[in-house]
């Protein structure tokens, strides 16, 4: 079952443009949703992370948006350059003492054409 | 800092083989973990660690062992490989709060034939 559901599964954007990358949860305890970017051949990196008590988070050119009542939250990347060619996990965790566990989303491969 | 260190980065074993998949972070962090990632199924979570001597299992723990006998180091052990073991794997660590930063390290792509 997945926990954390996250869509699209690909998706291209021309240079400058809005990249859009949604995820919806099922688990109302999740209180931590971090971002990351996976450049191919490396390992994951976080990228931005947001908890439920706000709504929007914006590092540069990079926003999460959070919808608590829809139980939803997505990635904005403003102004879409080519190096953001990169595959994007969404996440989520419950606080549990130091127990927690991140579970991911199936992740976005996202292109940026010029 | 070397952060997380991974070795081999790619094996190839025979059904039936074993192996140690290798960990180490310089970063003294209490909370270690492994991942493993195929297509489509994003990350999913083997085993993890919140301090040496301390191990539990994850999403997908069937045919692997682990152990944290120190703090530096989470090794991944496949005792009998199978094919559908094959994947990219991959170590991550950080400290205990689940709201700071997970580090990955550069993963182990294994191929089981």
């Amino acid at each position: 079952q997945q926990q954390v559901k996250q869509s699209p599964q690909s998706l291209i954007v021309q240079k400058g443009g809005i990249s859009i990358i949604n995820c919806a949860y099922e688990n109302t305890a999740f209180d931590y949703f971090p971002w990351y970017q996976q450049i191919p051949g490396k390992g994951p990196a976080l990228l931005i992370a947001i908890r439920p008590d706000v709504s929007e988070k914006k590092e540069g050119r990079f926003t999460i948006s959070f919808n608590k009542s829809a139980k939803q939250f997505s990635l904005h990347i403003m102004d879409s350059q080519p190096g953001d060619s990169a595959t994007y996990f969404c996440a989520a965790s419950v606080s549990n003492f130091g127990n927690e566990k991140l579970t991911f989303g199936t992740g976005t491969r996202l292109t940026i054409i010029p | 800092n070397a952060g997380v260190t991974q070795t081999p980065k790619f094996q190839v074993l025979k059904t039936g083989q074993s192996m140690t998949l290798q960990c180490a972070q310089d970063m003294n962090h209490e909370y270690m973990s492994w991942y493993r990632q195929d297509p489509g199924m994003g990350l999913r979570l083997i085993h993890y660690s919140v301090g040496a001597g301390i191990t539990d299992q994850g999403e997908v723990p069937n045919g692997y062992n682990v152990s944290r006998s120190t703090t530096e180091d989470f090794p991944l052990r496949l005792l009998s490989a199978a094919p559908s073991q094959t994947s990219v794997y991959f170590c991550a660590s950080r400290v205990t709060d689940h709201s700071y930063e997970q580090y990955f390290g550069p993963g182990t792509r294994l191929t089981v034939t």
